[in-house]
C-alpha cells in the first residue's frame, strides 16, 4: 500500500502559470518535507512542516509556497514557474524530526514550457 | 555547514558480486546520523540503511551493510550479491539542524550503480 502519494506524477505547465503539486500520507507522520531535484543532482530541501509549523530554507525562492491544511496533506505552490523550476519534486515524511528515516513519495516531474 | 562527498559518479559491478559505494562526510557535531537512499529511474527515494554516530557496530540490513569508520569520517555502503534490480542512483545523506530548530537531510551528489548480467 502506498504510504506517501504524490499527484500528479507528471505535470506540464506554462511559463508564469501557477501550478500546485500535491502530497498525501497515510503514516500519520508529524513532519512533511518538499525537496527539489534537478537533473543529475542531489535533492535539495525547499521547506518542511513540523506539524503546523512551517520551516522555510533560507535559499528557497519566494516563488515557492506551501500549505498543510491537515496532517495528511501538503501542497507545493509555484506562483510563477520559470524554465529553471523544471525538476523532480519529492515529498517526504518522517515520524519526528531527528534520527528518523524519511519516507519519500514517487515524485512529480514538472516540465515548464 | 555539513558536507557529504561521494567521489564515484558511476560504478559497475557484475551480477552476484559485492560492491562498495564510497561516502565521506564533514561535521563538527558529536551526535549525527548517516543515511543511504536508493533512487531507481522511476524517481522514488528508497531508504536503505542508517548509522548513528554513537552506534558501536556497523549497521546491516539484509544485503546492505555500512562500513562506518568514524575516525576517517567515512560511511561506505556495501551491497553483497548484487542483483540486476540494484541498478540505480545511490545517495548518502546526513541529518543537519535547520534554522528553525528542526532537522533535514543533506545529500551527496550520488553514485550511479550499474549491475551487469
Amino acid at each position: 500500500d502506498a504510504m506517501v502519494i504524490q499527484n500528479p506524477r507528471y505535470q506540464v505547465t506554462q511559463f508564469g502559470k501557477p501550478v500546485t503539486l500535491s502530497c498525501s500520507q497515510t503514516l500519520n507522520h508529524n513532519v512533511m518535507y518538499w525537496y527539489q531535484q534537478k537533473s543529475s543532482q542531489a535533492p535539495k530541501l525547499l521547506f518542511h512542516y513540523y506539524d503546523k509549523d512551517f520551516n522555510n530554507e533560507a535559499d528557497t525562492p519566494d516563488n515557492f509556497q506551501s500549505r498543510r491544511p491537515n496532517t495528511s496533506f501538503c501542497f507545493l505552490d509555484i506562483r510563477s514557474p520559470g524554465l529553471g523550476d523544471a525538476a523532480m519534486y519529492l515529498c517526504a515524511t518522517s515520524r519526528e524530526a531527528g534520527l528518523y528515516e524519511q519516507y519519500f513519495g514517487p515524485g512529480t516531474r514538472l516540465t515548464v514550457t | 555547514a555539513q558536507k557529504i562527498t561521494q567521489t564515484q559518479p558511476g560504478m559497475f559491478v557484475q551480477e552476484k558480486e559485492a560492491v562498495t559505494l564510497d561516502c565521506t562526510y564533514d561535521t563538527s557535531d558529536q551526535s549525527y546520523g548517516l543515511f543511504w537512499y536508493k533512487q531507481p529511474s522511476s524517481g522514488e527515494m528508497i531508504f536503505l540503511i542508517y548509522q548513528g554516530s554513537y552506534d558501536e557496530q556497523n549497521a546491516t540490513e539484509g544485503r546492505y551493510s555500512l562500513n562506518f569508520q568514524k575516525a576517517r569520517k567515512s560511511a561506505n555502503l556495501v551491497i553483497s550479491a548484487s542483483q540486476l534490480g540494484d541498478s540505480a542512483m545511490y545517495f548518502c545523506a546526513m541529518r543537519e539542524r535547520t534554522q528553525g530548530g528542526s532537522e533535514k537531510l543533506v545529500f551527496g551528489k550520488g553514485t550511479k550503480l550499474t549491475v551487469n548480467p
